[in-house]
């Protein structure tokens, strides 16, 4: 159980454009999602917290205009990163915990790999 | 605010050995979580083990098993037989005790190798 999904897996994308990455709960619903970004040979550093039909938390030093997140249901979390640029080029990782029996866990998913051109 | 220290940037071990990942953490909370992730070549962050607080007892599972201690905060990972598959980056997290934030404090990584 706890299987967190990612799409896509990775995306390449023209400076100007605008990236959707969908973060999916497979089989529990999940009250929050977060939404990490990771550079080559480091840690994952949190870029926002969401929880459902929310507004989400963004962290220090995150644009909440270029990276957009919505959490419209108890299974799906998105992140847009907005007229994207070659410096948005990363790994972008979602987890997932819920309310649960193990509500302190969080589950991740696979990661998307955004490359801008 | 809570920190999370992994001193060993890079560790090795021979197949079949046991190895000893360090983890030390600084809170001032008496309840939490602290968990040990592990991120393959693939990138998918997996669960390795959790361990709460609360319980004095350390957490197994399988080959891997964890020495908590509290005082000390300590938290230290010990995969025994170790295999090829094992070879991976290595994340120790710290979680703030329920009611409060949930946001995960990592470490930044220990890349262990496993020399056949």
């Amino acid at each position: 159980g706890a299987v967190v999904s990612q799409h896509p897996s990775r995306v390449i994308c023209k400076s100007g454009t605008s990236v959707k990455i969908e973060c999916r709960s497979l089989d529990f619903q999940a009250t929050t999602m977060f939404w990490y970004r990771q550079f080559p040979k480091q840690s994952l550093m949190l870029m926002a917290t969401s929880n459902e039909g929310s507004k989400a938390t963004y962290e220090q030093g995150v644009e909440k205009d270029k990276f957009l997140i919505n959490h419209a249901s108890l299974t799906l979390s998105t992140l847009t990163v907005t007229s994207a640029h070659p410096e948005d080029s990363s790994f972008y990782i979602c987890s997932a915990s819920w309310s649960g029996v193990i509500a302190d866990t969080q589950y991740f998913g696979p990661g998307t790999r955004l490359t801008v051109l | 605010a809570q920190t999370v220290t992994q001193s060993q940037p890079e560790m090795s071990v021979q197949e079949a050995e046991t190895v000893t990942l360090s983890c030390t953490y600084d809170t001032s909370e008496s309840d939490y979580y602290l968990f040990w992730y592990k991120q393959p070549p693939s990138r998918q962050m997996i669960l390795v083990i959790r361990q709460e607080a609360y319980k004095q007892q350390n957490a197994t599972e399988n080959r891997f098993s964890v020495n908590f201690q509290k005082a000390a905060k300590s938290f230290s990972l010990k995969i025994s037989d170790s295999q090829l598959g094992d070879a991976a980056m290595y994340f120790c997290a710290y979680r703030p005790p329920q009611g409060g934030s949930e946001k995960l404090v990592f470490g930044k990584g220990t890349k262990l190798t496993v020399n056949p």
